[in-house]
């Protein structure tokens, strides 16, 4: 089955210490994406990867970080996650962006950062 | 920059009820746009998509016409069931950039609720 498999699915952490959320999907899609959903502000883009070794900062990078060693993970990083990274993350795939191209999401994460 | 605008919800419908949820959107370029939906805990769907001027999107029963003019993409359904209450996401998706990357631009989304 095609899927955008996403983990942990809760995570409840401390301010300062470090944790990874893990992506990885089994379409062999070239491009990879990190969202996080706050409300009322919709899906804000975090980091985004072309393919292996190439990623750039979306809209929202600020805290975060991200590597894409192989083409089927794409592991976002809280080097020192603060309450304010409190969201629903999602990560989300496809074979390319635009007119032809589906994007696939994971289930979500959400994380608290108390 | 490039934005989406949906209508704000929540929106509360009767079971076979006629739905609209409008969006409208500001491009540089001649995107395509896309209706994504999220249903309660999973992440988002695809739901249809349209990528020129005019063109119809359509999908279990929803429509979603490309209004270059009045730069719109508003989704309908003639008969909306239970089912269909989940969060809906208007998107759009940019010409080439450099570098081959087309971002997706979403809106805030609009929560349905339907009730029998």
């Amino acid at each position: 089955e095609a899927q955008v498999t996403q983990n942990p699915r809760y995570l409840i952490t401390v301010t300062g210490k470090k944790l990874t959320v893990t992506c990885s999907q089994n379409m062999n899609h070239e491009y990879m994406s990190w969202y996080r959903q706050d409300p009322g502000l919709g899906l804000r883009q975090i980091y985004y990867s072309m393919n292996v070794e190439v990623t750039d900062k979306g809209d929202v990078p600020e805290g975060y970080k991200v590597s894409r060693k192989e083409k089927r993970n794409f592991p976002l990083i809280l080097e020192s996650p603060s309450p304010n990274q409190t969201s629903l993350y999602f990560c989300a795939s496809s074979l390319g962006w635009g007119e032809n191209t589906e994007a696939f999401f994971g289930q979500g994460t959400r994380l608290t950062v108390v | 920059g490039n934005s989406v605008t949906q209508m704000e919800g929540p929106v509360t419908l009767s079971e076979e009820a006629f739905l609209t949820i409008n969006c409208t959107y500001t491009a540089t370029g001649y995107p395509s746009l896309f209706w994504y939906v999220q249903y309660p805990g999973e992440g988002l769907q695809l739901l249809l998509k349209a990528t020129k001027a005019d063109d119809k999107g359509s999908n279990k029963g929803f429509e979603a016409t490309y209004r270059k003019e009045t730069t719109s993409f508003h989704l309908e359904k003639g008969s909306v069931q239970v089912s269909d209450s989940a969060v809906y996401f208007c998107a759009l998706s940019d010409p080439l950039l450099s570098g081959g990357y087309q971002k997706v631009t979403f809106g805030t989304g609009t929560k349905l609720q339907v009730i029998p």
